[in-house]
């Protein structure tokens, strides 16, 4: 069974602070994709990384792909309060049947606080 | 451009009820997800449309869930009998395609959700 595990699973802190969550597994993905989720919304992409040692940059976030795909790790410098939401990752994997299936980790819940 | 839109937004049962939820998705996408998210963790595949035809539905729960997207646009999912357990947030999702040749997967859309509450 392949599983996406995310840390930590809460992380409070102080505007402009920088913070790491991370996102790994044993199972190697094809892509990885990066979601931030608000409440009463569904998940919305931030990122989707293909290539091993992959890292790229939106705004403020930094992300990076393991060089064996099988971990990332989002990176936040100075945090605002608008960055507060669920953080999920997610894993593209062949899993022998079809093209690929994609599996959810569980979520990092930040805050950042004013 | 129009989101993905999905009815109810909240819906309360009692357990052994049925419940159908609704899923429009974007103008023009053949692919279409719905997935399971229970408090605290994140989003379960329930099963993924391609045009009107089921391309995985292997964490289906197929003695109680249905779903059908008979024209190839709307999807409707469906609970009978609910149970406890099944107290989530449902999420319609989709993608122009659910990949492209070579590449990655395709941008997913999701809509808001549905939350169910069953007592």
């Amino acid at each position: 069974t392949q599983l996406l595990e995310q840390s930590p699973q809460f992380l409070s802190i102080q505007e402009g602070e920088n913070l790491t969550v991370y996102c790994n597994s044993s199972s190697v993905f094809s892509s990885l994709q990066w979601y931030r989720q608000e409440p009463g919304e569904g998940p919305v992409l931030l990122v989707t990384v293909v290539t091993g040692g992959e890292v790229k940059k939106l705004k403020r976030l930094t992300f990076q792909f393991g060089d064996a795909r099988k971990d990332s790790s989002l990176h936040i410098t100075a945090a605002q309060p608008g960055d507060t939401g669920l953080y999920l990752c997610a894993g593209a994997a062949f899993d022998g049947k079809r093209d690929d299936k994609i599996i959810f980790g569980k979520g990092t819940r930040l805050h950042i606080l004013p | 451009e129009a989101g993905v839109a999905q009815s109810p937004r909240y819906k309360i049962i009692e357990k052994r009820q049925s419940v159908a939820f609704w899923c429009n998705p974007i103008s023009g996408h053949a692919t279409l997800y719905w997935y399971q998210q229970i408090l605290g963790q994140g989003p379960k595949l329930l099963i993924q449309f391609q045009n009107n035809g089921v391309v995985d539905d292997s964490q289906l729960p197929k003695d109680r869930f249905s779903a059908e997207r008979l024209k190839g646009v709307d999807s409707t999912l469906k609970i009978q009998p609910a149970k406890l357990e099944d107290s989530a947030v449902y999420l319609c999702a989709s993608s122009l395609d659910h990949e492209l040749a070579g590449g990655p997967r395709e941008t997913q859309y999701f809509g808001p959700g549905t939350r169910l509450l069953v007592l």
